[in-house]
């Protein structure tokens, strides 16, 4: 099963863009790369996902290299209300029976 | 629509003891998960229904048994509780499409002294 790698933690100043890297070089070709944040022990809220090409919300950006081996999450003006840990997901199986493969995610601190 | 709800949000057992952990969904979606999340750790699936009827192994099932009573309601139970199961539980169902956005449930805390 593909699996992600993340930094355990990051920095980010208020105002500023936040980019979280993950890695999940054993994806394959119909997984598809989702982001969730998760406040407390709420339950996990989504960001945004991804298949090969770059997306944009209204909450972030997703870049995915052309390899797929690896993504980066982009907040671009991160306020302390982002302050989470965030989880880059590879979601196993092209069907909707597909599972989810969480890491141990990346904690974000957003410093005023 | 209530999306994915879960109860109850809190519970404290004993060892030995049992409970069950109910799950429903209004979104009339086919699969459904059981996950659980220990302190500083991502979430790990416990049980899966991929549709009514059925129901599959994840990646820690022991010490669990579900049921995939209809569409809507997924449960999971715990026969004998054991400190080990203190965790936040959470139920997910998959949209049917892709993307397959996964909903979660509010969680589950549960405490075995």
């Amino acid at each position: 099963d593909a699996k992600t790698t993340q930094p355990t933690s990051m920095d980010c100043a208020e105002g500023r863009a936040a980019n979280l890297p993950c890695n999940h070089s054993t994806i394959s070709g119909n997984e598809y790369v989702y982001w969730y944040r998760q406040i407390h022990s709420q339950g996990p809220q989504y960001i945004i996902h991804g298949l090969k090409n770059n997306e944009t919300n209204e909450m972030a950006s997703l870049i995915i290299t052309e390899d797929r081996k690896s993504s980066t999450l982009i907040l671009p003006h991160a306020t302390l209300r982002d302050t989470a840990v965030y989880y880059c997901i590879v979601r196993v199986g092209s069907s909707n029976t597909g599972k989810l493969i969480f890491g141990q995610g990346t904690t974000l601190q957003v410093k005023p | 629509n209530a999306g994915v709800t879960q109860t109850p949000k809190f519970q404290v057992l004993k060892t030995g003891q049992s409970m069950t952990l109910q799950c429903a969904q209004d979104m009339n979606h086919n699969s459904m998960y059981w996950y659980r999340q220990d302190p500083g750790m991502g979430l790990r699936l416990i049980y899966y229904s991929a549709s009514e009827g059925t129901t599959d192994k994840g990646e820690v099932p022991n010490g669990y048994n579900v049921s995939r009573l209809n569409k809507r309601e997924f449960s999971l139970r715990l026969e004998s509780a054991a400190p080990s199961q203190t965790s936040v539980y959470f139920c997910v169902s998959p949209g049917q499409d892709p993307p397959y956005e996964q909903y979660f449930g509010p969680g589950t805390r549960l405490t075995v002294t």
